[in-house]
């Protein structure tokens, strides 16, 4: 069964530096997600990408923060220069199509972790 | 904004018992999904649903839009379903949607044998 895929499976960082977090989305999908958890709190939304361009975007995905398809098959988060805040767990999703009511698949996700 | 809100936070069970889990949101809604995300952190797709009801297996989801609450059920539950369930909800906003998901606190339940 199809499924998304995510790199690493833990990141461990210094603060200051650049992280990127791959995903490979299923591939007839077209619609890619990123969200993160930090450790106790709810799952957030970060941002959503269609047709190379980002669709939507939640006040913590700042300028720190940019996605990038770079090539057919994956899509990757870059957090610029991390924060302690940014530990988190990174959770990335894919839908067939744009839109609300398309079932979102997960992959398992990338434990950031900033010293 | 949609709040989302669930209970109970945790739920302890003997295997066997029936299980509710639920779910309340503030505002209209597009689509209501369950969550099952596992000790380990992965999230799976349980149920999307707009209105009515939906079975797999064991799992019953139901959704109330007037009432803006859903219910997922756990029938003859067992140790294997111990795991963090989560309701989130995709919103309509000023009539467009984009798919963007806001989550509920998740309910911690534990199936004891």
């Amino acid at each position: 069964e199809p499924e998304v895929t995510q790199t690493p499976s833990h990141q461990v960082t210094q603060m200051g530096q650049e992280v990127i977090l791959r995903c490979v989305p299923i591939s007839n999908h077209l619609y890619f997600y990123w969200y993160r958890q930090i450790l106790g709190q709810k799952v957030e939304f970060l941002v959503s990408f269609y047709n190379n361009e980002i669709s939507e975007k939640s006040e913590i995905f700042d300028d720190q923060f940019s996605v990038e398809r770079p090539d057919g098959s994956n899509f990757t988060l870059k957090i610029r220069s991390t924060k302690l805040e940014d530990s988190a767990m990174y959770f990335c999703a894919s839908s067939v199509r744009p839109g609300s009511y398309n079932e979102q698949f997960f992959g398992p996700g990338t434990r950031l972790t900033v010293l | 904004k949609n709040e989302v809100e669930q209970s109970p936070q945790n739920l302890t069970a003997q295997e066997g018992e029936f299980i509710t889990i639920n779910c309340s949101y503030s505002v209209g809604i597009s689509a209501l999904h369950w969550l099952q995300q596992h000790p380990g952190g992965g999230i799976v797709s349980l149920f999307m649903l707009s209105s009515g009801k939906k079975k797999h297996g064991r799992l019953i989801a139901t959704i109330n839009i007037q009432e803006k609450h859903s219910s997922l059920h756990i029938t003859a539950s067992h140790p294997r379903d111990s795991a963090v369930y989560i309701c989130a909800v995709s919103s309509v906003d000023g009539g467009t949607s984009y798919g963007k998901l806001t989550f509920g606190q998740g309910t911690i339940l534990t199936v004891h044998p």
